[in-house]
């Protein structure tokens, strides 16, 4: 099966600077990869998404990056703010039909803290 | 902005008990899905459900687990007999779906404490 594997597990910035954080996949099938952002106690709340057709897609501040040969995606945070501080989970997840329904592997997660 | 809810946010139960999750999912929304957290780790899939049966369970999903989705609107997440590591967060999600994947949504969890 598919296994996500997340770097670092934490990661400490200052305010204004960037973030990355990156994640290698197993599964050559997988092709898509969502990222979500989960503050203490709250649910996983998507913040962006990729899917294998594209390499790179930016939402304001945020982008994610995805080399599909070397089978790792990476997020990318701009500026940061103190209210980024969250744990980010990546994850993966097979075209959706025939056996597989949508099923999410998630990485182990970072914990990002953004200091003023 | 229509969300997952999930009911109740906290479940004390003693061990053996059955205990039954529930969750309405976003109504336009055809595919489901329960994931459960246990405290520091990962979010860890358990199944998805589709046009009312189950497409794929993980292997944390044994016997002492089922879903059902009893009218149009819940779906629920019963484990028959509760063990002290069953204790975590549950999360119910849900999508569109289709075949391009989209977008999974998720509830504010249960968090469940077998004592």
């Amino acid at each position: 099966g598919e296994n996500v594997e997340q770097h670092p597990s934490t990661l400490s910035v200052q305010e204004g600077d960037s973030a990355v954080i990156k994640c290698t996949y197993s599964d050559s099938a997988s092709n898509y990869f969502p990222w979500y952002k989960q503050e203490l106690g709250k649910r996983p709340q998507l913040i962006i998404d990729i899917r294998s057709n594209v390499g790179e897609k930016k939402d304001q501040r945020i982008a994610v990056t995805l080399n599909k040969t070397a089978k790792h995606f990476s997020l990318h945070i701009t500026e940061t703010q103190p209210e980024d501080s969250a744990v980010y989970f990546c994850a993966a997840s097979r075209r959706a039909g025939g056996t597989s329904y949508g099923k999410l592997t998630f990485g182990q997660g970072t914990i990002l803290t953004v200091h003023p | 902005e229509p969300e997952v809810t999930q009911t109740p946010s906290h479940q004390v139960t003693q061990m053996g008990q059955e205990v039954i999750l529930r969750c309405v999912p976003i109504s336009n929304h055809l595919y489901f899905y329960w994931y459960r957290q246990i405290l520091g780790q990962k979010v860890e899939f358990l199944v998805s459900f589709y046009n009312n049966e189950i497409s794929e369970k993980s292997e944390i999903f044994d016997d002492q687990f089922s879903v059902e989705r009893p009218d149009g609107s819940n779906f629920t997440l019963k484990i028959r007999s509760t063990k002290l590591e069953d204790s975590a967060m549950y999360f119910c999600a849900s999508s569109e779906g289709g075949a391009n994947n989209q977008p999974q949504h998720f509830g504010d969890g249960t968090r469940l404490s077998i004592l």
